[in-house]
């Protein structure tokens, strides 16, 4: 069974810096491109960033680029999202999602930026 | 930045009925189209993956069609745990958008 477990949420002030992690099991994690996504509070799905399967390919939306960076393990299948400058639209559920399909999604964890 | 559409945004239905949401590209995605069943709470879940193919696990009643910009999902007999939020999402070029979201509720 395919799970990821989404951790590193929590409540920062404008500006600060967190960084999430994803574990993962059940496949086999390495042949995998993995998703970041996430969802304010009360709105609509955001494609944030995503990283191939060996970590040699890495795009990211518009919003966050220069200010986040995905990154992978794959000995320790985990997936991780640092989290610098930090703003109050930063604010929202984020999920790790499996593949170009985005057909398994973690429970997602809260990310609440506000001073 | 491609743009997704969907309509309408939110919809009221009975349990039996068909339901029709349809979403629209800005411009040709090909097939490259994914729908996504969500509930208040919780993680969306894959319903339908490039356009037409049911995700495993997925009931039948659920089916989508379409290709280059405009595509629809479609719920043969709506089912009392389908009342949801749907999401479409390009996943045809980076960044990988979704479209608004379509509120299913109980007429």
């Amino acid at each position: 069974e395919v799970q990821l477990v989404e951790s590193g949420g929590g409540l920062v002030q404008p500006g600060g810096s967190l960084r999430l992690s994803c574990a993962a099991s059940g496949f086999t994690f390495n042949k995998y491109w993995l998703n970041w996504v996430r969802q304010a509070p009360g709105k609509g799905l955001e494609w944030v960033a995503n990283i191939k399967s060996d970590g040699s390919e890495i795009y990211y939306v518009d919003s966050v680029r220069g200010r986040f960076t995905v990154s992978r393990d794959n000995a320790k299948n985990s997936l991780f999202l640092q989290m610098n400058s930090l703003r109050a639209e930063d604010t929202a559920v984020y999920y790790c999602v499996t593949g170009g399909y985005f057909d398994y999604w973690g429970q997602g964890t809260l990310v609440t930026v506000s001073s | 930045d491609i743009q997704m559409t969907q309509s309408p945004s939110s919809l009221s239905a009975s349990v039996g009925d068909r339901v029709t949401i349809t979403c629209r590209a800005s411009q040709s995605i090909s097939g490259y189209l994914n729908w996504f069943q969500q509930k208040p709470g919780k993680a969306p879940k894959l319903l339908i993956y490039a356009a037409s193919s049911l995700q495993r696990g997925v009931p039948s009643r659920f089916s989508g069609s379409g290709s280059g910009t405009d595509f629809t999902l479609t719920i043969g007999s709506l089912q009392p745990e389908d009342f949801a939020t749907y999401y479409c999402q390009q996943s045809y070029s980076s960044p990988f958008t979704f479209g608004p979201g379509t509120k299913v509720d109980i007429k």
